[in-house]
């Protein structure tokens, strides 16, 4: 069985500033994708980023950034430079095998103006 | 292109009342998936398809059937709804382990 685990119920950054929510997950496959959706209000839910296990480099989108430590089996997301909009709920994913996806239950990010 | 799309948006049963809810995708995927979100629990599998003709259980299937009927449709149906069901329900579809695409979701509120 896969598992994800998100320790932060909640997460406050002021706008502008950077921030890092974690995820830690656990897997027996040798090849599997790491996720972090948003979820903003609208309750629609938003691929904000990918990495493949099999990659040693960290992906990047835009202000969004990962720290991927596969040995330690971590997979946290960094947002530079926060923005209004950016205020979601960011769960963190793994796809394993069997293209089962397994969520963590969510963080709650707060953007203070 | 309309994606994932999700009917309805919002409903309210009765306990022991039966509804169907309806997904269909237009971006070709081989796999489709229902998800049920509750406060503090994130999202649960409850049935997937990973090809037209094949369903399998996820980790909440209890109380849930489900029909592949055709590769752009996969519905899930209540028998007997149970407040326990009360829930967002969430239907996504994929192409390999790369990334889900998510319908709208569904509320749905078991009296």
């Amino acid at each position: 069985a896969q598992t994800v685990t998100q320790s932060q119920p909640e997460m406050s950054v002021q706008e502008a500033e950077t921030v890092t929510l974690s995820c830690t997950y656990d897997t027996s496959e040798s090849d599997y994708y790491l996720f972090w959706y948003k979820q903003p209000p609208s309750r629609q839910m938003i691929l904000v980023i990918r990495q493949e296990a099999y990659k040693q480099q960290n992906a990047t989108e835009n202000r969004f950034s990962v720290n991927f430590q596969k040995a330690a089996k971590s997979f946290s997301l960094k947002i530079s430079d926060s923005q209004l909009g950016d205020a979601a709920m960011y769960f963190c994913a793994l796809s394993g095998g069997y293209q089962k996806v397994t969520f963590g239950i969510g963080t709650k990010l707060q953007v203070i103006p | 292109n309309a994606g994932v799309t999700q009917t309805p948006k919002f409903q309210v049963l009765k306990t022991g009342q039966s509804m169907t809810l309806q997904c269909a995708q237009d971006m070709n995927h081989n796999s489709m998936y229902w998800y049920r979100q509750d406060p503090g629990m994130g999202l649960r599998l409850i049935y997937y398809s990973a090809s037209e003709g094949t369903t399998d259980k996820g980790e909440v299937p209890n109380g849930y059937n489900v029909s592949r009927l055709n590769k752009r449709e996969f519905s899930l149906r209540l028998e007997s709804a149970a407040p326990s069901q009360t829930s967002v329900y969430f239907c996504a579809s994929s192409e390999r382990e790369i990334e889900q695409f998510f319908g709208p979701g569904t509320r749905l509120t078991v009296l």
